[in-house]
């Protein structure tokens, strides 16, 4: 059961052009939200990530928007560039008394065309 | 990767035997993860360590089970492989200075 829903599975943009990644969540226990970046054969690194008192937070060219009463929060690459291309997963943590976990979306392959 | 070594780095092992993936790590972290990724189904937590002898289970713990004896270490043990656990697995540690995870370069598991 797949707590934090993510779309689209795979996405191909032009160089230059807005990448969109969206995800959903249900849990309204968790308390930050993450973005991860993978390129082949490394592991994820930490991208950009929010907490859920905030609507948007940017980092360069990366954004993300949190809607809290949706219950959504998604990622904006701007001006979107071939280097750009990886793995993007959303992920969301939540508190327990053994501390905290992180729950992953299924992921998105991001692919920039020069 | 933040003094994270996972090892070893790739495997190929037949089925119904034991395995043991290895997660050291140099910076004396108190919490370490075990996550598994496979295609549509992004990162599953399968354990966690939240100190030494201290572990929980995560989403896909059944045919897993891990071990962590001193800081630096932390063990997943596939006690009989089955192909379903053929993936690459991922250790991480939760960063002291902020709420993000630092994560290994992946142990590729192969189960024929």
């Amino acid at each position: 059961q797949q707590q934090v829903k993510q779309s689209p599975q795979s996405l191909i943009v032009q160089k230059g052009g807005i990448s969109i990644i969206n995800c959903a969540y249900e849990n309204t226990a968790f308390d930050y939200f993450p973005w991860y970046q993978q390129f082949p054969g490394k592991g994820p690194a930490l991208l950009i990530a929010i907490r859920p008192d905030v609507s948007e937070k940017k980092e360069g060219r990366f954004t993300i928007s949190f809607n809290k009463s949706a219950k959504q929060f998604s990622l904006h690459i701007m001006d979107s560039q071939p280097g750009d291309s990886a793995t993007y997963f959303c992920a969301a943590r939540i508190q327990q008394t053994s501390g905290s976990r992180l729950t992953f979306g299924e992921g998105t392959q991001l692919t920039v065309n020069p | 990767d933040a003094g994270i070594t996972q090892s070893p780095r790739h495997k190929v092992t037949e089925t119904g035997t034991p395995v043991t993936l290895r997660c050291h790590q140099t910076e004396n972290h108190r919490y370490m993860y075990w996550y598994r990724q496979d295609p549509g189904h992004g990162l599953r937590l399968i354990h966690y360590s939240y100190g030494v002898k201290d572990t929980d289970k995560g989403e896909v713990s059944d045919g897993y089970s891990v071990s962590r004896s001193k800081t630096e270490d932390f063990l997943l043990t596939l006690e009989s492989a089955t192909s379903s656990q053929t993936s690459v697995y991922f250790c991480a540690i939760r960063n002291r200075d902020s709420y993000g995870y630092t994560f290994g370069s992946g142990t590729r598991l192969t189960v024929v």
